[in-house]
């Protein structure tokens, strides 16, 4: 990805919460956003957060933003076998261009 | 509503040949991107299609062009293919330029280049 960078592999069990890290060099990004990708299949998008936040919770996903250290982060509660995928966070560039990680991949043990 | 369609979802062309991928956006959407995403990478930009012109450009060769219509589905064409051109390709749509959390992506298609 262009300047965002992310660790590539997390095993978590069943029920644990996960926690996946990112960090980004263009301060002047306004949303930054974290996908989802599962074998085979395209991107969903997880959620997002606007530079403005520090923290946005939606049901078992919560982001935290460190905007002096350009550090986000993503946590699931409760995690749950079918949240195994590959996690990419993004950030927003101008127009529409969004600059990506390589992903971390996670893998939840029954 | 249907998302962000892509066809075809696979195809294998050998190294010189051209190939042609399509998009079709999620329904009141304008705005087509491509991303290439290279296996074990993150998706890489390649273009941005707004009213039929192509609006921003990452760092991708002339090799990649593309095309947008006026129903605002979009064409990714690859001319003199390399081997390294195999990957999934992505495509994204939104509305306008500036619909920071409305990008819905495609299943994508995977090209394989022989």
């Amino acid at each position: 990805g262009e300047d965002v960078e992310q660790s590539l592999f997390l095993s978590v069990r069943e029920g644990d919460s996960s926690v996946i890290n990112c960090t980004y060099t263009d301060s002047s990004s306004t949303y930054l956003y974290w996908y989802k990708q599962e074998p085979g299949a395209g991107l969903q998008l997880l959620t997002y957060i606007f530079s403005n936040m520090d923290m946005k919770q939606d049901q078992r996903l919560t982001v935290l933003l460190n905007k002096k250290d350009k550090h986000l982060s993503l946590r699931i509660a409760d995690t749950q076998t079918g949240d195994s995928a590959i996690y990419f966070c993004a950030e927003y560039r101008l127009h529409n261009r969004l600059a990506f990680g390589k992903g971390n991949q996670v893998v939840v043990i029954p | 509503d249907a998302g962000v369609t892509q066809s075809p979802t696979h195809l294998i062309k050998t190294r010189g040949q051209q190939v042609t991928l399509r998009c079709s956006p999620k329904s009141g959407h304008d705005t087509v991107s491509w991303y290439q995403q290279a296996l074990g990478q993150g998706p890489q930009f390649i273009f941005q299609y707004y009213e039929e012109e192509e609006r921003q450009r990452g760092n991708f060769p002339d090799r990649f062009s593309g095309h947008q219509f006026p129903n605002y589905s979009s064409e990714l064409n690859v001319n003199a293919l390399l081997l390294g051109d195999s990957a999934l390709y992505l495509c994204a749509s939104s509305i306008g330029l500036a619909g920071q959390e409305t990008q819905y992506f495609g299943p994508g298609t995977r090209l394989l280049v022989l």
